[in-house]
């Protein structure tokens, strides 16, 4: 079946350092591809999306390009701000059931 | 534009009672699908709704159910609960076509004792 994973434990940086996460995934097929946020206390808000293979999505200065070959859609940001700081999904959603299996997420922590 | 709406935010039951959430999607939007997280874990598909039938389930006993009704709001029941039915409960709401993204509600904190 359809699966994300993620680079385990959380992300703990200084503000306006470069942040990386790691996402990796399974499917059959070619399924869209989301990362979403949550801040504490609240749901998820979509961050950025691709649809296809090396389409890049890119949202309040995070990115992150569609890798077929390497079945990945790492999230990246050029300098993290305090506000930032909140969890991070990976998510899929395959073409035939449009329903989304998600990452275990990973909290990011951005220190002043 | 109203977003998703999901009422009641916080909710406290006993093991064994039954609880409904609702749901209310984004203005436009006719598929609506239920989601548990449970703390500190990623969002597990519960179920999706769409013309007033359940088309999707994941791997949840039938003490789960739900129901869409013609406005396209949604509900969620839970039978007979469970200290580990404990968790956050998010609506999401999206068009049909697949490969769209989900607007989501900020959730019902459901907490069972």
């Amino acid at each position: 079946g359809n699966s994300v994973t993620q680079m385990e434990g959380p992300v703990t940086l200084s503000e306006e350092a470069f942040l990386t996460i790691n996402c990796t995934y399974t499917a059959t097929g070619y399924p869209s591809l989301f990362w979403y946020v949550q801040y504490p206390g609240e749901g998820l808000q979509l961050l950025l999306k691709a649809t296809k293979a090396d389409d890049k999505g890119s949202n309040k200065g995070f990115e992150a390009t569609y890798r077929k070959e390497t079945t990945s859609f790492h999230l990246e940001k050029g300098s993290v701000q305090v506000s930032d700081s909140a969890v991070y999904f990976c998510a899929l959603s395959d073409r035939g059931n449009n329903r989304l299996a998600f990452g275990k997420g990973n909290q990011v922590v951005v220190i002043p | 534009d109203a977003g998703v709406t999901q009422s009641p935010t916080h909710l406290i039951k006993t093991r064994g009672q039954q609880v409904t959430l609702r749901c209310s999607p984004k203005s436009g939007h006719d598929t609506v699908s239920w989601y548990q997280q449970a703390l500190g874990q990623g969002p597990q598909f519960i179920f999706q709704y769409y013309e007033e039938e359940e088309r999707q389930r994941g791997n949840f006993p039938d003490r789960f159910s739900g129901h869409q009704f013609p406005n396209y709001s949604s509900e969620l029941n839970v039978n007979a609960l469970l200290l580990g039915d404990s968790a956050l409960y998010l609506c999401a709401s999206s068009l049909k076509t697949p490969g769209q993204a989900y607007t989501f509600g900020s959730g019902t904190r459901l907490t069972v004792v």
